[in-house]
């Protein structure tokens, strides 16, 4: 089975452009949580859903970050407009919610904003 | 918020040392996971603990929630070149489905 995969991987992008970011979970996983990961912070959750609805938002940054999952097996996180200071990896992880508590990470996206 | 504070923050040691590293929250939580990062991928859940002063192994890792809650810690023995990486520790409140991680130790093993 295929695990959680994450698009783009990399992304350079100039300041001021909009970034969309995008998870396809584990099929069956009823939580998907986006982090974002920094030498200067670690790891950071900013939002997770439990089957496709947003539970908890309260770690995204600002108001230029928003996310959606549409359906089961597909969620975007974007930035806009994007500032040097978003540059970070951003993981997103899908969670059987079976009370076992193991998350699924993609690989993630290294996002440069310049 | 939940803080988790991990030390240390980095280790060198030598291919066959014991490793000890340890996690501390300054809330309590009702579970404990250990995750590993290795470059350029997401971290991957080692060890998961889920009743105080529970001691679980995994092969060379063994795992201990703390009797407060409010710790735990990961021993990896006989460390081989594989286990480079950032060990994370991860904790999760009573009826709360996220996870809170740590600052992250990473381990380095000279030749």
């Amino acid at each position: 089975d295929a695990g959680v995969i994450q698009s783009p991987r990399h992304e350079v992008t100039e300041m001021g452009q909009e970034v969309t970011l995008r998870c396809k979970p584990i099929s069956g996983h009823d939580y998907l949580f986006w982090y974002r990961q920094t030498m200067m912070r670690g790891l950071e959750l900013l939002i997770y859903f439990n089957n496709n609805v947003p539970i908890d938002d309260s770690g995204m940054p600002e108001d230029r970050f928003s996310a959606k999952m549409p359906n089961a097996s597909f969620s975007t996180l974007k930035i806009q407009p994007s500032e040097p200071r978003d540059s970070a990896v951003y993981f997103c992880a899908s969670d059987l919610g079976n009370g076992v508590g193991e998350l699924f990470f993609g690989e993630g996206s290294r996002l440069t904003v310049l | 918020g939940q803080q988790l504070n991990q030390s240390p923050q980095s280790m060198f040691i030598q291919e066959g040392e014991d490793v000890s590293m340890n996690c501390t929250s300054s809330s309590i939580f009702n579970t404990w996971l250990w995750y590993k990062q290795d470059p350029g991928e997401g971290p991957v859940l080692l060890i998961a603990l889920y009743k105080a002063g529970e001691l679980t192994s995994n092969g060379r890792l063994t795992a201990q929630f703390g009797i407060t809650r409010k710790d735990s810690f990961l021993n990896i023995s006989a460390s081989i070149p594989s286990d480079v990486g950032i060990y994370f520790c991860a904790g999760r409140g009573f009826g709360n489905e996220k996870l809170t991680f740590g600052t992250g130790t990473r381990l380095t093993i000279i030749p």
